[in-house]
């Protein structure tokens, strides 16, 4: 079946514009995921939903960053006033989360670089 | 915090070698353990994982022990090909969330 899907792959923006990025999960999967990577890092814990609630979002770096899924489907990362610091894979990854953290679906990312 | 530490790359070996990627965990408790692969132009996805002490996780002919004396999660394959060229991500469970180290490129040599 469908795996989770990230839109743009890619993203130039200039320092200071707004960007979006959407997240399409695989079709009930009820926990979403965001993470950031940077290069020769792993993959950084930004926000994670159950359902439509940010159920943790302690991740995001400051208010800059924000996320939402409302209605439980799709999410879209959004980050106001981007600093060339941001620029990065951000990965979104969904799961069942039945009993824990079941195996986390990642998409292949949305590289955006601010210049 | 919880943290995973992993040895650092790349990692070069020639098909057929024996590999051992390194890692060791801090954590409060007995988190959940996880390796997860990255292969080129593809997504993470999970390779195995270990949920308590002494189990031990295995896939495609990887394995790794949950040691908790040690607090260790290190991955091994005996023979490894050129199709394991990847970058591994050694990882653990903490709130609902995975938490990963930095992962270690691995190449394969024909």
């Amino acid at each position: 079946g469908a795996g989770v899907s990230q839109t743009p792959s890619n993203k130039v923006t200039e320092k200071g514009k707004y960007v979006e990025l959407r997240c399409d999960p695989i079709s009930g999967h009820t926990a979403l995921y965001w993470y950031r990577q940077s290069l020769g890092q792993g993959p950084e814990f930004l926000i994670y939903f159950q359902g439509t609630g940010a159920a943790d979002d302690s991740g995001l770096p400051n208010d800059r960053f924000f996320a939402v899924r409302p209605e439980g489907s799709v999410s879209t990362l959004k980050i106001q006033r981007t600093e060339r610091g941001d620029s990065a894979v951000y990965l979104c990854a969904s799961s069942l989360n039945e009993q824990g953290v079941s195996p986390l679906h990642f998409g292949n990312g949305t590289r955006l670089t601010v210049t | 915090g919880d943290s995973v530490t992993q040895m650092e790359g790349p990692v070069t070996l020639s098909e057929e070698a024996f590999l051992t990627i390194n890692c060791t965990y801090t954590a409060t408790g007995y988190p959940s353990l996880f390796w997860y692969v990255q292969y080129p132009g593809e997504g993470l996805q999970l390779l195995l994982k270990a949920t308590k002490a002494d189990d031990k996780g295995s896939n495609k002919g990887f394995e790794a022990t949950y040691r908790k004396e040690t607090t260790s999660f290190h991955l091994e394959k005996g023979s490894v090909q050129v199709s394991d060229s990847a970058v591994y991500f050694c990882a653990l469970e903490r709130d609902d969330k995975i938490i990963f180290g930095k992962g270690t490129r691995l190449h394969i040599l024909p």
